[in-house]
């Protein structure tokens, strides 16, 4: 059964320092990855995707995500992080299969301090 | 364009009762799904909907069913009340009507209190 794990509840971050927000996933096929941005008291936002070709896949708002087979991660990134990063960001993932379904970590609060 | 709209925004409901949870996609998508968000199990798939016919379900009980009109516009209802339905329902659509490419466009979302 696939699986997605992110590995930190919450990342403290000061502003214009560079992060990493880590995903793992486990599955049998092959997948598509994804991240989502949830800002507070709204719907999620697609940041990013992975569906096939070049593992470095670039996102709205700076961000940037690379797909490891070998590792199963898609660890999402960013230079230099803004106040208004300030979210909670999803790892999802979706197998190839007749019945696909979309699988979401249990989340990652990145709060900024100034 | 309009994004996806959820209504109602919140609601309170106690034990027992039942609840309808309406979404009007954006315009042009086919596709509906429904997730449940709560603190502790996250976000979870609740079904998927394309051209009024339900074409994925996921882990959830009888008691959560929904349906799709032909104007795209989907609901959902949730019967038989319990205090672990507390929840924010995220209703999001996709164009052509697959979760395969994953462009999901989230609703705001409605937050159900179960007393």
């Amino acid at each position: 059964a696939q699986s997605v794990t992110q590995l930190d509840s919450q990342v403290p971050v000061f502003e214009e320092a560079p992060v990493e927000l880590r995903c793992n996933y486990s599955s049998s096929v092959s997948v598509y990855l994804f991240w989502y941005v949830q800002y507070p008291n709204q719907g999620l936002q697609l940041l990013l995707k992975y569906l096939s070709g070049s593992t470095l896949v670039k996102g709205i708002n700076g961000f940037e995500a690379e797909f490891n087979k070998s590792q199963t991660s898609f660890h999402l990134r960013k230079p230099s992080v803004h106040i208004s990063d300030t979210a909670e960001y999803f790892c999802a993932v979706i197998t190839y299969s007749s019945a696909s379904k979309i699988i979401f970590g249990s989340g990652t609060r990145l709060s900024i301090r100034p | 364009k309009a994004g996806v709209t959820q209504t109602p925004r919140y609601l309170i409901k106690t034990r027992g009762q039942q609840v309808t949870l309406s979404c009007s996609p954006i315009s042009g998508h086919r596709s509906v799904s429904w997730y449940q968000q709560t603190p502790g199990q996250g976000l979870q798939f609740l079904f998927e909907y394309f051209s009024e016919t339900q074409r994925n379900k996921g882990n959830f009980p009888g008691r959560f069913s929904g349906r799709q009109f032909s104007n795209s516009r989907s609901e959902m209802n949730v019967s038989t009340l319990e205090l672990g339905d507390s929840a924010l329902y995220l209703c999001a659509s996709s164009l052509e009507g697959t979760l395969n490419t994953g462009e999901l466009f989230f609703g705001e979302g409605s937050r159900l209190t179960v007393l």
